[in-house]
């Protein structure tokens, strides 16, 4: 059964240091997310992307995020600058068109210390 | 701005019980839909169900039951003869259509704690 996948599945860095978080979403979808879980609360929307850009943001997604889809199967979350606050579970995740259901990878728990 | 409620933080039962998890949503969209994701222990979110707007009718999947209400504006889920590989959180989320571009992303509700004790 296809899947999203996340790598790498744990990541710690320190603060002020710049990450990629990497996702393959599964190869038929077109529409693309990233969410985020900071440890214990509710998940939360990031951005959603389609058609080579950015579709929609939340307030949580500034200057300091980006996407990019490289390479046309990779799909990347890039964090410039971490800060402690940044520490959460980060979810991939790719839908077939925009009111199909969204199907997860197993996320990336990123510690920023 | 949509919601989503979860007022049931953790429930704990014991195996085989029956249980069921509550889910009530405030939106102002006429079309919409719902979802029940399942988050194990291993952190993953898995997919249950996706229900649309227009569709009230209760669904049956194996242990799994959902009960759409649009009059209560509830969608609750109900494990029936619950057992210990149902421990996990398990969200509530609902599509929100973007005013600007009408791309969908999900709302999700806090989260139940189940725990299932043998």
């Amino acid at each position: 059964e296809p899947e999203v996948t996340q790598t790498p599945s744990h990541q710690v860095t320190q603060m002020g240091q710049e990450v990629i978080l990497r996702c393959v979403p599964i190869s038929n979808h077109l529409y693309f997310y990233w969410y985020r879980q900071i440890l214990g609360q509710k998940v939360e929307f990031l951005v959603s992307f389609y058609n080579n850009e950015i579709s929609e943001k939340s307030e949580i997604f500034d200057d300091q995020f980006s996407v990019e889809r490289p390479d046309g199967s990779n799909f990347t979350l890039k964090i410039r600058s971490t800060k402690l606050e940044d520490s959460a579970m980060y979810f991939c995740a790719s839908s077939r068109d925009r009111n199909t259901e969204a199907f997860f990878g197993q996320g990336t728990r990123l510690t920023v210390v | 701005a949509q919601k989503v409620t979860q007022a049931q933080t953790e429930i704990s039962v014991v195996e085989k019980e029956d249980v069921t998890l509550d889910c009530v949503y405030e939106t102002r969209d006429t079309t919409y839909y719902l979802f029940w994701y399942k988050q194990p222990p291993s952190g993953e979110l898995v997919f249950l169900i996706r229900r649309n707007s227009f569709d009230e009718q209760n669904e049956i999947s194996g242990r799994y039951s959902w009960n759409f209400q649009k009059s209560t504006s509830s969608f609750n889920f109900t494990i029936t003869a619950s057992q210990v590989v149902d421990s996990a959180v398990y969200f509530c989320a609902l599509s929100e259509a973007s005013l600007n571009t009408g791309f969908q992303k999900l709302v999700f509700g806090t989260g139940t704690r189940l725990l299932v004790s043998p």
